[in-house]
């Protein structure tokens, strides 16, 4: 059964600077990982979308990464602002389910 | 980008009612919706997946007749929460596919029982 872990669990950053988004799953075996932005009281909304095959997508200043082998994924922030603050979920899905299980999420807190 | 709506946004209700919770896509017809419950500072859990005309998958622990999905149309399913009770208390997500494209999410419902 896969499991999707997310560390730190809160973060807070001085505007400005680039910071990582960790997450690491325990099957290796997956079919694609996501990135999703949620606001307080809000739905979801995906940021990137990694295929199995991909090693990492870029959209803007984030930038998202895939190492399956050692079962992580990471999401860069560069150059971060106030409305980057958010709570940020990774989600992977499973070859053959089209399931997605996520993680707690990090709460990216991003100072003025 | 693809559009899911939820109605309502939030409920409040008495111990023992139930409570219907639309979801819909706006500009997309999906073939599959899911739906997902969130507690406080924890991951979304999926609870079930509804594909139109069929009746739901429900995930291990949800119990379906206290859930009841349905999933009328291309556009529109629902989750009715019956005789809810304070411990059904939280954010429902739904999400809707169109074959094998991305998921998308709606804004999410929160339920309050009282």
């Amino acid at each position: 059964k896969q499991e999707v872990t997310q560390i730190p669990a809160a973060l807070s950053v001085p505007e400005g600077e680039n910071l990582v988004l960790n997450c690491s799953f325990t099957d290796s075996a997956i079919y694609n990982l996501q990135w999703f932005r949620q606001d307080p009281g809000k739905g979801l909304t995906s940021l990137l979308l990694i295929q199995s095959s991909q090693r990492e997508q870029t959209s803007g200043r984030l930038n998202a990464s895939l190492d399956k082998s050692s079962g992580r994924s990471t999401l860069y922030i560069a150059a971060s602002q106030p409305g980057d603050s958010a709570t940020y979920l990774c989600a992977s899905s499973q070859g053959g389910s089209e399931k997605l299980v996520f993680g707690k999420g990090t709460k990216l807190t991003v100072n003025p | 980008g693809a559009v899911v709506s939820q109605h309502p946004s939030r409920v409040i209700c008495k111990s023992g009612t139930s409570v219907k919770i639309e979801c819909r896509s706006l500009d997309f017809q999906a073939t599959t919706m899911f739906w997902y419950r969130q507690f406080p500072k924890q991951s979304l859990m999926l609870m079930a997946t509804s594909n139109e005309g069929s009746k739901a998958t429900y995930e291990q622990g949800v119990e379906k007749d206290k859930f009841l999905i349905n999933h009328a149309s291309l556009t529109l399913s629902t989750l009715t929460v019956t005789s809810a009770h304070p411990e059904d208390s939280s954010f429902y997500i739904c999400s809707a596919k169109q074959g094998t494209l991305l998921e998308y999410f709606g804004p999410g419902t929160r339920l309050t029982v009282l």
